[in-house]
């Protein structure tokens, strides 16, 4: 079973410009979740996704936003960066059941490294 | 709120060698879950250990074994017989149900020497 894919791998943009990132999960797996990770604030949640819909979201400026498609697929995009948004931006995916409760084993993709200049 | 405290910046361990890796939490659920995360240079997370609050005994997955003390709120990392592709950051982690995120220690820069 492939793993959780993550396009493109690095990326360098300047301060201003937007970014999209893409997810890919594991086949089967409906919720995905993104986390940021930086040197001073570590590894924060930034929002999860099931269904197509946002279910939950952390802490983080409108300017973070994301959503999922149909396939379960998984967009983050970051508009106006910020020299503070360098970070490698981590996505993972875990199965949901019927009930819609997501299991707790997350598995994670190599990240996108982000760099703004 | 959940918190994951680990106050170990960096460690460094002779190979063959066992070592632990600290770990202390605070949570107010009642059901919860602690993990061990490595994270290579590459980047990756990559799932080392689970041990669920009301599992009895110890979670072990092969040279990994968690040190689970509930009373103390610690979940601490041995890793047995060190080998040099050890060397990584690793995390120690809870699971959120309510709000279903991983929260994250600050991890441990683990080095391995020969």
């Amino acid at each position: 079973k492939a793993g959780v894919t993550q396009t493109p791998r690095y990326l360098i943009k300047t301060r201003g410009q937007q970014v999209t990132l893409s997810c890919s999960p594991i086949s089967g797996h409906r919720s995905v979740s993104w986390y940021q990770q930086t040197p001073g604030q570590g590894l924060q949640f930034l929002f999860e996704y099931f269904s197509e819909t946002q279910r939950n979201k952390g802490n983080f400026p409108g300017r973070f936003s994301g959503r999922q498609f149909s396939n379960s697929r998984s967009e983050m995009n970051v508009s106006t960066l910020e020299l503070g948004d360098s970070a490698l931006y981590l996505c993972a995916s875990s199965y949901t059941g019927t009930s819609g409760r997501s299991s707790y084993e997350q598995y994670f993709g190599p990240g996108t490294r982000l760099t703004v200049t | 709120a959940q918190k994951i405290t680990q106050t170990q910046p960096g460690m460094f361990v002779q190979e063959k060698e066992a070592v632990t890796l600290d770990c202390t939490y605070d949570t107010s659920d009642q059901s919860y879950g602690l993990f061990w995360y490595k994270q290579p240079s590459s980047g990756e997370m990559i799932f080392l250990i689970y041990q669920g609050s009301y599992d009895e005994q110890n979670a072990t997955e092969g040279r990994y074994s968690l040190n689970f003390q509930k009373a103390r709120k610690s979940a601490n990392l041995v890793i047995s017989a060190s080998q040099l592709g050890d060397s990584a950051m690793y995390f120690c982690a809870t699971w959120s149900g309510a709000t279903n995120k991983l929260i994250f220690g600050t991890g441990t820069l683990l080095a391995v020497q020969p």
